[in-house]
């Protein structure tokens, strides 16, 4: 398994603003990913984020709106930019120990509320 | 496309019952399975996960089987407890495109009453 804290674990932002969230993790990993959970919906990939470049992004997400940094094998931000009240959600950090398409593992989640 | 879906979306049990929830996905052309549960507001914990070549996982009260060429698993649930009640998720790792990614189902909200 894996250890991940992921920080802050809620927030409220006024709109117009940005938040950072944190995701450490215990031991080194080779794939780590941004997902969110909008209210009462499954989960949605943002991207997956790419040690030392820059990260992929699924449709539908652009780097301007959510940058996203991987310095190392056990550390990445996801930073939600200019926030709207529709960017309310729970914002998920998941880790994979490899790229053969091993166990999945989560944070705790950020519990983001724009007003 | 791969589309999961989870049915029921909402179950309620007395204590001590067996369950199943059932996870239906439209590709059979999967890596492999996992399956999650979130309590509310927090993030998701592996419960199992089901290799493509395998037929059934077991960890404690749970187990969860999967039947690739219908398209189908299920997690079972034995003597349920009230410590049991949040949402249990289904995930199905694709294969194909450029990262194999997880797709998510829309979830089973479960509530074991005591």
């Amino acid at each position: 398994s894996a250890v991940i804290s992921q920080k802050p674990s809620r927030d409220i932002c006024q709109r117009g603003t940005s938040l950072t969230i944190q995701c450490q993790v215990d031991s080194q990993v080779t794939m780590m990913f941004w997902y969110r959970q909008q209210p009462g919906q499954s989960l949605t990939l943002i991207a997956t984020a790419n040690q030392g470049s820059e990260a992929t992004y699924e449709s539908g997400f652009v780097i301007d709106k959510f940058p996203i940094s991987r310095p190392n094998l056990t550390f990445s931000t996801l930073t939600v930019s200019n926030m709207s009240p529709e960017d309310s959600s729970i914002y998920l950090c998941s880790v994979e120990r490899t790229v053969m398409n091993t166990e999945a593992f989560f944070g705790q989640g950020t519990r983001l509320t724009v007003v | 496309k791969q589309e999961v879906t989870q049915i029921p979306a909402a179950l309620s049990v007395p204590e001590g019952e067996n369950l199943v929830l059932n996870c239906s996905f439209t590709d059979s052309a999967i890596y492999n399975l996992q399956w999650f549960r979130q309590d509310p507001g927090k993030g998701l914990t592996s419960l199992l996960l089901i290799q493509s070549s395998q037929r059934e996982q077991t960890s404690g009260r749970l187990n969860a089987s999967l039947d690739k060429s219908s398209g189908r698993s299920t997690l079972y649930i034995a003597a349920s407890q009230p410590g049991d009640s949040a949402t249990y998720l289904c995930a199905v790792r694709r294969r194909g495109g450029a990262t194999n990614k997880l797709i998510f189902g829309t979830g089973t909200l479960l509530a074991v009453q005591p």
